[in-house]
C-alpha cells in the first residue's frame, strides 16, 4: 500500500518551453502533497506544499509563477515548470501524506528534467 | 538554525563487510528521525523511524540508533550486499505545530564492491 507514482519518469525539453509533471497517490487519498527538487549529489529541497483544493505554499526562494502547482483532487497533484531554462534541470520528487498532520510521507520515484 | 549533517559524504566497502553511517542534528523541537535509502534515480524509501524515547530500531540488516541527548543517530548495515549501494539520507521532523516539516541531510553515498 501507500504507493505514489510520477509521470513522466524523465523528460527532455527545449529552453523556453513548459513541462508538466504529474504525481499520483495510487491507493490512498492524499490530503497533502509535497514537491521537492534534488540537484546532483545534494539532498532533497522542499519547493512547496499543496493541499487539495487550495493554493500551494511555496518555500522561500521558490518562484510560484515559475513552478505552478495544482492539487485538484485527493489523488493528483501537478507541477508545471514554465519557461524552463537549463538551470531548472534537476530531479523532481513528490511525496504525499494521508492526513494533514501525519509525518509519514510516501515518496514518488522522481522525474528527471533536462532542459537543453 | 535547524540542520542535519551526515558523515561520511561517501563510503566504499567490500561486499559482506559492515559499516556505520552518522547523522548529527540541531533540529529543535524534535519530533522524530528517519533513515531513508535512495537508489540512484529513484525516490527515497523509509528504512527506520525513531521517536524521542527510542534508542534503537532494526529493519533486517539495518539497525538505527538514536541519542536524543547528544542529538546523534547512526545507521549500521550488517553483512553488506551489492544492492545496498545507494544514498542513505537522515531526515529529522521539526515539531512546529501541525506543519509537516522535514529537515533532510545531504546523505551518505555508499558503494558496495564485490
Amino acid at each position: 500500500g501507500a504507493v505514489v507514482s510520477q509521470h513522466p519518469s524523465w523528460v527532455i525539453c527545449k529552453s523556453g518551453t513548459s513541462v508538466k509533471i504529474e504525481c499520483r497517490s495510487l491507493d490512498f487519498q492524499a490530503t497533502t502533497m509535497f514537491w521537492y527538487r534534488q540537484f546532483p549529489k545534494q539532498s532533497l529541497m522542499l519547493m512547496a506544499t499543496s493541499n487539495e483544493g487550495s493554493k500551494a505554499t511555496y518555500e522561500q526562494g521558490v518562484e510560484k509563477d515559475k513552478f505552478l502547482i495544482n492539487h485538484a483532487s485527493l489523488t493528483l497533484s501537478t507541477l508545471t515548470v514554465t519557461s524552463a531554462h537549463p538551470e531548472d534541470s534537476s530531479f523532481y520528487i513528490c511525496s504525499a501524506t494521508e492526513e494533514t498532520f501525519t509525518d509519514t510521507q510516501y515518496f514518488g520515484p522522481g522525474t528527471r528534467l533536462t532542459v537543453l | 538554525k535547524n540542520q542535519v549533517e551526515q558523515s561520511p559524504q561517501s563510503l566504499i566497502i567490500l561486499e559482506g563487510k559492515n559499516c556505520t553511517l552518522q547523522c548529527n542534528y540541531t533540529v529543535s523541537p524534535f519530533s522524530n528521525l528517519r533513515w531513508y535509502k535512495q537508489d540512484t534515480g529513484r525516490g527515497p524509501v523509509s528504512l527506520t523511524i525513531m521517536t524521542f524515547s527510542e534508542n534503537t530500531k532494526s529493519n533486517g540488516r539495518y539497525t538505527a540508533t538514536l541519542d536524543a541527548d547528544t542529538k546523534q543517530s547512526s545507521l549500521h548495515i550488517t553483512a553488506s550486499q551489492l544492492s545496498d549501494s545507494a544514498s542513505y539520507i537522515c531526515v529529522v521532523r521539526h515539531r512546529s505545530g501541525g506543519y509537516n516539516k522535514l529537515i533532510f541531510g545531504a546523505g551518505t553515498r555508499l558503494a558496495v564492491h564485490p
